[in-house]
């Protein structure tokens, strides 16, 4: 079946600071690959998606790019803000069965002023 | 606007006790799910429904039961079978063979506590 491998958190950084969250997956065909937000006490929003290979997806300043040479869809963001604070959940979809997604285990991000 | 509505936010339960979770959605969507979770442990499918009338256990089904008699609700009931209900529970949804453009929405959750 899919998976999905995030780098464990937590991840701290100071405001300003660059921002890579790692995430590759395994998956069969063609899947499509999405980010989401958790911030405390709510639900998930989706960031950004890509659902074809080389695709970037972008959103508020983050993006991802869709490598499958590598299988990866790592989250990067310039300069983080204190706001950026939150969850990070990479996901996959290959619509082997089901319309299920497969989401890795999510990435905690403290930004400090 | 449309979107998914879980109610309530806030929810106490004594041992024992069943308790029911609202999710309802207007999105057309014709998918649902349910997730639970915990601390540092991500998300954990507990069951879904691609149509009406129809719903499949997922990885953690045991003590929890469903019903979707209606395409806008999915709701979850906690029994008194669940050992450890004490988490935050999600509910989704998704438009069925258009997952793979859209992704889920998401509820904005309940948050269980056993008392």
């Amino acid at each position: 079946g899919d998976s999905v491998t995030q780098m464990e958190g937590p991840v701290t950084l100071s405001e300003e600071a660059f921002l890579t969250i790692n995430c590759t997956y395994t998956a069969t065909g063609y899947p499509s690959l999405f980010w989401y937000v958790q911030y405390p006490g709510e639900g998930l929003q989706l960031l950004l998606k890509a659902t074809k290979a080389d695709d970037k997806g972008s959103n508020k300043g983050f993006e991802a790019t869709y490598r499958k040479e590598t299988t990866s869809f790592h989250l990067e963001k310039g300069s983080v803000q204190v706001s950026d604070s939150a969850v990070y959940f990479c996901a996959t979809y290959s619509g082997a069965g089901s319309y299920q997604l497969t989401f890795g285990k999510g990435t905690k991000l403290s930004v400090i002023p | 606007d449309g979107g998914i509505t879980q109610s309530p936010k806030y929810l106490f339960r004594k041992e024992g006790q069943n308790v029911t979770l609202s999710c309802e959605q207007n999105l057309n969507h014709d998918a649902m799910y349910w997730y639970r979770q915990d601390p540092g442990q991500g998300l954990r499918l507990i069951y879904y429904s691609q149509i009406v009338n129809d719903f499949q256990k997922g990885d953690i089904a045991e003590g929890y039961s469903v019903s979707r008699e209606k395409k806008e609700s999915f709701p979850l009931t906690v029994t008194s079978a669940q050992k450890n209900p004490t988490a935050f529970y999600l509910c989704a949804s998704s438009i069925g063979d258009r997952t793979r453009k859209s992704g889920y929405t998401f509820g904005s959750g309940t948050r269980l506590t056993v008392v």
